[in-house]
C-alpha cells in the first residue's frame, strides 16, 4: 500500500510554545489529508480535513486557531499546535487519500506530543 | 472471555483459537468499512475492507462480516497468534464525505 510518513514521531515541548507536525505522502499525491487526535485507550477523533490549496474544514469543537493546518502541496500537510498546554498532550495521527472518488486512506505512524 | 472496562473492551483468547471482534456502526448511509489494527504507539494498520454491497469478505486468516440490517460489523481472526495482540478499530465511511468514523476499539489479548 501507499506510504504516509509523519514527523516527528515524538516531541516534548514547553507550555506556551508551538509545535509543528508534518505529514507526507511518499509515493502518491494526496488530494485530501485528515488529522486525528487519540487519547490513551480511546478511539481516533477526526479533528479536521484538509484539501490541497484550500482551507481546512474543522470538526465541531476543534479550535482552528489552536490547531493550524496547512496543506500547501499534494504531498505535505502540517499541523501546528499553537501555544501548547499540557492538555494538548496526545497522540496525533494523519491520513491521506489519493484522489477524489477513492475512499481508501493511508495512515501515518502518529506523533506523540507531550507538553510540559 | 470478553470484558468491558472503563475504556477499551478487552477480548482474551487462547493462542490458536479463533477470535471474533464486533463493531456497531452509526450511519446507515455508510457504504465502505475498514478494520484496522493498532499496536501501541503506532498508527492504524489496514487489515481488511468491505463495501456495503457485500456481506462477507475473506482475507488471509481474517474474515469481515457486514450486517446492514442491524448496522453491525465483525472481524474474525482464525488461529489467533501472539502477534495479533493489539487494539482493533472498525471505521465506517460514507462516500458522500469520505470521512472516517472510528468505532471505540477492542483490545485483543492472545494468551499463550
Amino acid at each position: 500500500g501507499a506510504v504516509v510518513s509523519q514527523h516527528p514521531s515524538r516531541v516534548i515541548c514547553k507550555s506556551g510554545t508551538s509545535v509543528k507536525i508534518e505529514c507526507r505522502s511518499l509515493d502518491f499525491q494526496a488530494t485530501t489529508m485528515f488529522w486525528y487526535r487519540q487519547f490513551p485507550k480511546k478511539s481516533l477523533m477526526l479533528m479536521a480535513t484538509s484539501n490541497e490549496g484550500s482551507k481546512a474544514t474543522y470538526e465541531q469543537g476543534v479550535e482552528k486557531d489552536k490547531f493550524l493546518i496547512n496543506h500547501a502541496s499534494l504531498t505535505l500537510s502540517t499541523l501546528t499546535v499553537t501555544s501548547a498546554h499540557p492538555e494538548d498532550s496526545s497522540f496525533y495521527i494523519c491520513s491521506a487519500r489519493e484522489m477524489t472518488g477513492v475512499a481508501e486512506a493511508f495512515f501515518g505512524q502518529g506523533t506523540r506530543l507531550t507538553v510540559v | 472471555g470478553e470484558s468491558v472496562g472503563l475504556h477499551l473492551p478487552t477480548l482474551s483468547v487462547q493462542e490458536g483459537d479463533n477470535s471474533i471482534i464486533n463493531c456497531a456502526y452509526s450511519n446507515s448511509a455508510s457504504d465502505y468499512f475498514i478494520w484496522y489494527k493498532q499496536e501501541s504507539g503506532k498508527g492504524p494498520q489496514f487489515i481488511i475492507d468491505i463495501r456495503s454491497n457485500m456481506d462477507k469478505r475473506q482475507g488471509q486468516r481474517v474474515t469481515v462480516l457486514l450486517n446492514k440490517t442491524v448496522k453491525h460489523l465483525s472481524l474474525q481472526i482464525a488461529a489467533t497468534q501472539p502477534g495479533d495482540s493489539a487494539v482493533y478499530f472498525c471505521a465506517e465511511i460514507y462516500s458522500g464525505t469520505y470521512k472516517y468514523i472510528f468505532g471505540t476499539g477492542t483490545r485483543l489479548k492472545v494468551l499463550a
